[in-house]
């Protein structure tokens, strides 16, 4: 079975500072990455993905991710964040091949706050 | 950009209650999702449903749970006798069959039960 751990609940920041969200997981074989977002009132909307290739993923609104298999780390970061980037974020895996990708299994989300 | 449309946003029921939360996933997409998250809980994924049968489900989904596409555009998850456990928020989700590996979650409904 896989499990996603993120290191941190709540993450204030200030804003154009830079910010990385921390994501671990484990699982004894392949995995495909995701970050998802969740703004107020809205649904979770994918970030980026890692699915093979280049270990640097690069996402929607700014946001990159780098995936580490020796450290199985899927650590997410922007250089420079707004006050828009003020939501909850996702870190989840799931198994490639099929339709296996839509089983997701998420961390337990970590809050990013934006301050002025 | 097309959006998946769960209603009601917030149901209330007693316990031992049936209920039926509803979704709308995208118009062309195929495969569609039931995650839950309980309250400061991690989200949970219950099933997923494609060529209208179930393709896999967790633990979590046990008897008292169905889901259902009743037309060719809803979605429905069924809870028949709800337990005070099942207070959670329900995600609807769906994707299309592309390969693209994306999801698109509805907003949620949060089901209260009494």
């Amino acid at each position: 079975a896989q499990s996603v751990t993120q290191l941190d609940s709540q993450v204030p920041v200030f804003e154009e500072a830079p910010v990385e969200l921390r994501c671990n997981y484990s699982s004894s074989v392949s995995v495909y990455l995701f970050w998802y977002v969740q703004y107020p009132n809205q649904g979770l909307q994918l970030l980026l993905k890692y699915l093979s290739g280049s270990t640097l993923v690069k996402g929607i609104n700014g946001f990159e991710a780098e995936f580490n298999k020796s450290q199985t780390s899927f650590h997410l970061r922007k250089p420079s964040v707004h006050i828009s980037d003020t939501a909850e974020y996702f870190c989840a895996v799931s198994l490639p091949g099929g339709t296996s990708y839509g089983k997701l299994t998420f961390g337990q989300g970590t809050i990013l706050t934006v301050h002025p | 950009e097309p959006e998946v449309t769960q209603t009601p946003s917030h149901q209330v029921t007693q316990m031992g209650q049936e209920v039926i939360l509803r979704c709308v996933p995208i118009s062309n997409h195929l495969y569609f999702y039931w995650y839950r998250q309980i309250l400061g809980q991690k989200v949970e994924f219950l099933v997923s449903f494609y060529n209208n049968e179930i393709s896999e489900k967790s633990e979590i989904f046990d008897d008292q749970f169905s889901v259902e596409r009743p037309d060719g555009s809803n979605f429905t998850l069924k809870i028949r006798s709800t337990k005070l456990e099942d207070s959670a928020m329900y995600f609807c989700a769906s994707s299309d069959p592309s390969g693209n590996e994306k999801l698109f979650f509805g907003s949620g409904t949060q089901l209260s039960v009494l």
